[in-house]
């Protein structure tokens, strides 16, 4: 079965960081583009983040860009983000998601795992 | 950035019913949108990518057209599961952009 597990997630004061993980499983993950995509509450999804299959390639919304780092490890069949100088407005699930084409469409996704920013 | 526009914003139908929803872009961006459904607690699922295609295990009563700037999700006869907010998004051009939803809600 081809699953997304998000990890890492929580409580953070503002300018604090985080890692974020997902954990790939059932595909070929070095074959895929992967995805973050986030939730703010009662809102709806916002991409942030696209990696190409070898991480040779990154493309970022500009109100992470400089903020928000994406990258993967295809030896372990994982996907982070690390966030960095986090503000309230970050607060929102945080999706990864499985690339369909270039640009892609998102045919895969996990659970989430919950950011939030807050003193 | 491309702006993506739904209408309408909530849809109050019956089961069994047609629900026909509207995703219009700011600029053409050819066939490259997908419709995602998400419902209450869950991640969105794909349900229609560039415009038209169905997704893996997606039922036939969900179908999708469009082209340009103008897009149509059709949802041929409601079930109750199908109760919940669709979200259009484009591939076209960085940044990826999504919709802000329809809502279809039990009537």
């Amino acid at each position: 079965e081809v699953q997304l597990l998000e990890s890492g997630g929580g409580l953070v004061q503002p300018g604090g960081s985080l890692r974020l993980s997902c954990a790939a499983s059932g595909f070929t993950f070095s074959n895929y583009g992967m995805n973050w995509v986030r939730q703010a509450p009662g809102k709806g999804p916002e991409w942030v983040s696209t990696i190409t299959t070898t991480g040779g390639s990154t493309n970022f919304a500009d109100s992470v860009k400089g903020r928000f780092t994406i990258s993967r490890d295809n030896s372990n069949n994982t996907l982070y983000l690390q966030l960095n100088s986090l503000r309230a407005g970050d607060t929102a699930v945080y999706y990864c998601a499985r690339s369909k084409g270039w640009p892609p469409h998102l045919d895969v996704w996990g659970k989430g795992t919950t950011v939030t920013v807050s003193s | 950035e491309i702006v993506l526009t739904q209408s309408p914003a909530t849809l109050s139908l019956s089961p069994g019913e047609r629900a026909t929803l509207s995703c219009r872009a700011s600029q053409s961006v050819s066939s490259y949108l997908a419709w995602y459904q998400q419902r209450p607690g869950q991640a969105p699922r794909l349900l229609i990518y560039d415009a038209s295609n169905r997704a893996t295990g997606v039922p036939a009563r969900f179908s999708g057209s469009g082209s340009g700037t103008d897009f149509t999700l059709t949802i041929s006869t409601l079930e109750p599961e199908d109760f919940a907010i669709y979200y259009c998004q484009q591939r076209s051009n960085w940044p990826l952009t999504f919709g802000p939803g329809t809502k279809v809600d039990i009537k």
